[in-house]
């Protein structure tokens, strides 16, 4: 069975200082590994995904991911916040070529001036 | 290239009423996805077509929930009759034949009143 924990509920930073929002993942198989966000009154848009090649995934908006078998984590982080950063972030999970998508609980990130 | 699009974006019905939830994917998508949220839960899956045949229906919470895919192209999503705990925020999305990655409709926001 596969699952998702995304470790805090909400985060908050300063603008301009590093983002790290933590997911842990338990998968059977060998997992595809997605982080999506959705900002308020938005759709879920794909920030990035693993499947099983590089570890260190870059994404879209200067966010990326490290894949890390030995502690099953596959923690979000961006060096500098944007205010435009402010949204809710999902870890998401699927072992199965296009297969349901299993997500986590979600991170509220706030951004501060 | 359009992307998923769902509507109503907001429906408010009252208890024991119809509403039909409408999906169209990304053309060229076989595969079409049903998830939700309830409030304060995680996002849950629903079901999965693969063109107009049901692939995976694990999802759906009971009988009162009916999804279609005549054609193999948009999708509906029946309640009948609603109940108060149907009202979340329904999100539909889709992917290519043989890819991972899925991309999500705004959602249609439910309230069963």
């Amino acid at each position: 069975a596969q699952s998702v924990t995304q470790l805090d509920s909400h985060v908050s930073v300063s603008e301009g200082t590093p983002v790290l929002l933590r997911c842990n993942y338990s998968s059977s198989y060998s997992p595809s590994l997605f982080w999506y966000v959705q900002h308020p009154n938005k759709g879920l848009q794909l920030l990035l995904k693993y499947t099983s090649a590089a570890t260190l995934v870059k994404g879209i908006n200067g966010f990326e991911a490290e894949f890390k078998k030995s502690e099953t984590s596959f923690h979000l982080t961006k060096p500098s916040a944007h205010m435009s950063d402010a949204a809710e972030y999902f870890c998401v999970v699927s072992s199965l070529q296009g297969g349901k998508l299993i997500f986590g609980q979600g991170t509220e990130l706030s951004v501060k001036p | 290239e359009a992307g998923v699009t769902q509507f109503p974006s907001h429906s408010v019905i009252e208890k024991g009423q119809t509403v039909t939830l409408r999906c169209d994917p990304i053309s060229g998508h076989d595969n079409l996805y049903w998830y939700r949220r309830v409030m304060g839960k995680e996002i849950k899956f629903l079901l999965h077509f693969v063109k107009e045949s049901k692939q995976d229906e694990s999802g759906m919470p009971n009988n009162r929930f009916l999804a279609e895919r005549t054609g193999g192209t948009y999708s509906t999503l029946k309640v009948q009759p609603a109940e108060l705990e149907d009202s979340g925020v329904y999100f539909c999305a889709s992917s290519r034949p043989g890819t991972s990655a899925q991309y999500f409709g705004a959602g249609t926001r439910l309230s069963v009143l």
